[in-house]
């Protein structure tokens, strides 16, 4: 069965970087995007990217206007690892930030549709 | 703030029809389809209604979505308790290579 597993928390102070790595298994790593949406307490949810495993240069990641220049997409297909590391952290990237995987692989009609989800990962920034 | 707007919370009594709205622009609702998740409390979000109206499967037929041009609404008939949790809208806008765009969340309490 298809599952993603997040790193631990992460307590940060405030203009660090924190990275979150997420662990897929039960399919084809290469054959599926990966998205970041984040969720701050108490709020809604935050798209942050997409980034396509299969080939990440080239057109191969989207970041969220909000977090262009901030946020790095990667992977590492030798161990089915997608990363997603946010720099400069302030205090309101207080937040649980989720991996999450589409219904259908890339070049299909639900290449985009996510459907599966990582338990999250808390960041906490504080001084 | 999110550009697609919902109620910060709903109500309702078990065996009730609640609706859930969510409106946005032209460029957003009007020229995408509409997707609904639930999230309960302290776990990740389930997909519950895709394009404006499909159910994917193990979904009740309880949990219905409708859209009409820059409003779209979830509409939960039969309240149970279970069904207590915060409930998102979505739309995937395809410009751009593509991106995710959430409604601010609306959380339905069964009283």
């Amino acid at each position: 069965q298809v599952q993603l597993v997040q790193s631990g928390a992460e307590v940060k102070k405030p203009g660090a970087s924190v990275k979150v790595s997420c662990k897929a298994s039960g399919y084809t790593f290469t054959d599926y995007y990966i998205h970041w949406v984040r969720q701050a307490p108490g709020q809604g949810l935050e798209w942050m990217g997409w980034i396509n495993p299969f080939n990440p240069k080239s057109g191969g990641t989207n970041y969220a206007q909000k977090f262009r220049g901030r946020v790095t997409m990667t992977r590492d297909t030798s161990i089915s690892t997608a990363y997603m590391e946010l720099s400069t952290l302030r205090s309101d990237d207080t937040a649980v930030y989720y991996c999450a995987r589409p219904l259908g692989s890339s070049g299909s009609a639900t290449s985009y549709l996510i459907d599966y989800w990582g338990q999250g990962t808390l960041v906490t920034v504080s001084s | 703030q999110s550009v697609l707007t919902q109620p910060p919370s709903a109500s309702g009594t078990p065996g009730q029809r609640v609706t859930i709205s969510c409106s946005g622009s032209s460029s957003y609702i009007g020229s995408n389809y509409v997707y609904w998740y639930q999230q309960v409390p302290g776990a990740a979000p389930k997909l519950l209604i895709y394009r404006n109206n499909q159910r994917p499967s193990g979904v009740p037929d309880r949990f219905s979505g409708s859209k009409s041009g820059t409003s779209a609404s979830l509409a939960i008939s039969g309240l149970r308790s279970e069904d207590e949790a915060d409930y998102h809208c979505a739309v995937w806008d395809d410009r751009l290579s593509g991106r995710w765009v959430f409604g601010g969340g609306t959380k339905l309490t069964v009283l």
